[in-house]
């Protein structure tokens, strides 16, 4: 079954912190997403990849980076942490995406 | 432009009542769709998916959607929920031509035991 894990499940960063926020997927799906969820809000795209070596930028992009280094690893960087960016984040990979369990950010 | 709108953010129903859940899209062709849902703290779990033929899609649990291009529709329905039914669904639109996934607002649906 396809798998998508998240490291960490929660972070507690401080504000101008760096944050980094993991993502691998096994199932050898070439696009993968990130995603934040808040009330309101819904879910909206932050980055996304079509593979390795690729990144692009989503509908809220401002203040993330995002890294593909191989086909299994997605990874969402906050370079200088935001309290506006305390928040759910999710990744996902595939066509029909596949979500991870959520990274639970507090920016303080 | 591409959206995707839920017009119902929340959804009251008994256990054992018919369902339906609304979702209206727009986009010129047509579109990958899907229903996920979301239990309380956990990730989005796909329920169904449609790319073509058929209108009619089965998905898990015994939910269903049908697929309308004449109304630029994707509703989703099952027959008789249950009190485990209560989450939040989305509906979301796939680009055919693209990886841009565009999700609905969601809606809450709470059955009553």
């Amino acid at each position: 079954e396809a798998a998508v894990t998240q490291s960490p499940r929660n972070k507690v960063a401080v504000t101008g912190g760096k944050v980094t926020l993991s993502c691998n997927q096994t199932n050898n799906h070439n696009n993968m997403y990130w995603y934040r969820q808040d009330t309101g809000h819904g879910l909206r795209l932050i980055h996304y990849s079509y593979g390795a070596g690729s990144t692009e930028k989503g509908d809220i992009p401002d203040g993330y980076k995002a890294s593909r280094p191989s086909q299994e690893n997605f990874s969402l960087i906050l370079e200088l942490a935001t309290p506006s960016q305390t928040s759910v984040y999710f990744c996902a990979s595939g066509d029909a995406p596949y979500f991870g369990a959520g990274t639970r950010l507090s920016v303080l | 432009a591409q959206s995707v709108t839920q017009p119902d953010a929340r959804v009251t129903v008994s256990e054992g009542a018919s369902l339906q859940l609304r979702c209206k899209y727009s986009y010129s062709g047509t579109p990958y769709l899907f229903w996920y849902v979301q239990y309380p703290r956990q990730g989005l779990q796909l329920l169904l998916k449609y790319y073509s033929g058929d209108p009619v899609v089965q998905g898990v649990n015994g939910f269903e959607a049908e697929f309308s291009k004449s109304n630029s529709s994707f509703h989703l329905r099952k027959a008789s929920v249950h009190w485990s039914d209560s989450a939040v669904y989305f509906c979301v639109l796939r680009d055919t031509n693209a990886y841009k996934v565009i999700f609905g607002k969601g809606t809450h649906l709470h059955v009553l035991p």
